[in-house]
């Protein structure tokens, strides 16, 4: 069981803003570490969407963006569009474990 | 062009062995950490180890600690995942990353991945 939570599915109409959350502890996000997300899409490589909380990188629309606040993140789509339709999923680093670097549970997304 | 390439995937019995292999392109390879992830089938993405680019600094998931070993030859631009002991829940796909960034590293490059299959 991952130390990051999202929940398991988010939809939304086209052209519509969602937000997909991600809820940590004190030891990773409430600690500062950075929030990465990536997009998994059905049969295609994982890509990352935002990385050091809120940039993305060269190549990924202006339409995703990212926060963090206390010991949570959010990534949120606006103008939603069919291939958007993924997985996605938080990462960051939790000093609490031996293994520190961690991802968050999963978000599907349906549009 | 940044490009990643697993190989030595398949399937084997439990208790059994494998190697994965990631060759890399398109950047010097020895000023980047790397690491490998995984995707069981119908899971999550799963963090599974990480290692330096100087080897120096690895790091484990408990899940794999102690039976799975990641190393890495720069001269090679490579980097392996020797798995023991395998277990039915190390089923999976496995992706080669890049690591980008300071001590919060994201994984900014993937390659297509591996799969294995561990069952009797």
């Amino acid at each position: 069981q991952s130390v990051l939570t999202q929940p398991p599915s988010v939809s939304g109409a086209p052209g519509q803003r969602i937000t997909i959350s991600c809820t940590g502890t004190s030891s990773n996000i409430g600690a500062g570490y950075d929030v990465n997300w990536y997009q998994h899409l059905s049969g295609r490589t994982p890509k990352l969407l935002i990385f050091g909380n809120n940039n993305r990188p060269s190549g990924v629309p202006d339409r995703f963006s990212g926060t963090k606040s206390g010991t949570s993140a959010s990534l949120v789509i606006s103008g939603l569009q069919a291939d958007d339709e993924a997985d996605y999923y938080c990462q960051s680093y939790d000093s609490s474990l031996s293994g520190p670097y961690v991802f968050g549970t999963g978000t599907k997304v349906t549009v | 062009e940044v490009q990643l390439a697993e190989s030595g995937g398949g399937s084997v019995q439990p208790g059994g062995s494998l190697r994965l292999s990631c060759v890399a392109s398109g950047f010097t390879f020895n000023s980047f950490g790397m690491n490998w992830v995984r995707q069981a089938p119908g899971k999550g993405l799963e963090w599974v180890a990480h290692i330096s680019l100087s080897s120096s600094i690895i790091y484990y998931a408990d899940s794999v600690n102690g039976r799975f070993t990641v190393s890495r030859d720069n001269a090679k631009n490579s980097v392996y995942l020797q798995m023991n002991s395998l277990r039915a829940e190390d089923t999976a796909v496995y992706y080669c990353t890049r690591a980008k960034g300071g001590l919060i590293y994201h994984f900014d490059y993937w390659g297509q991945g591996a799969p294995v299959t561990v069952s009797s």
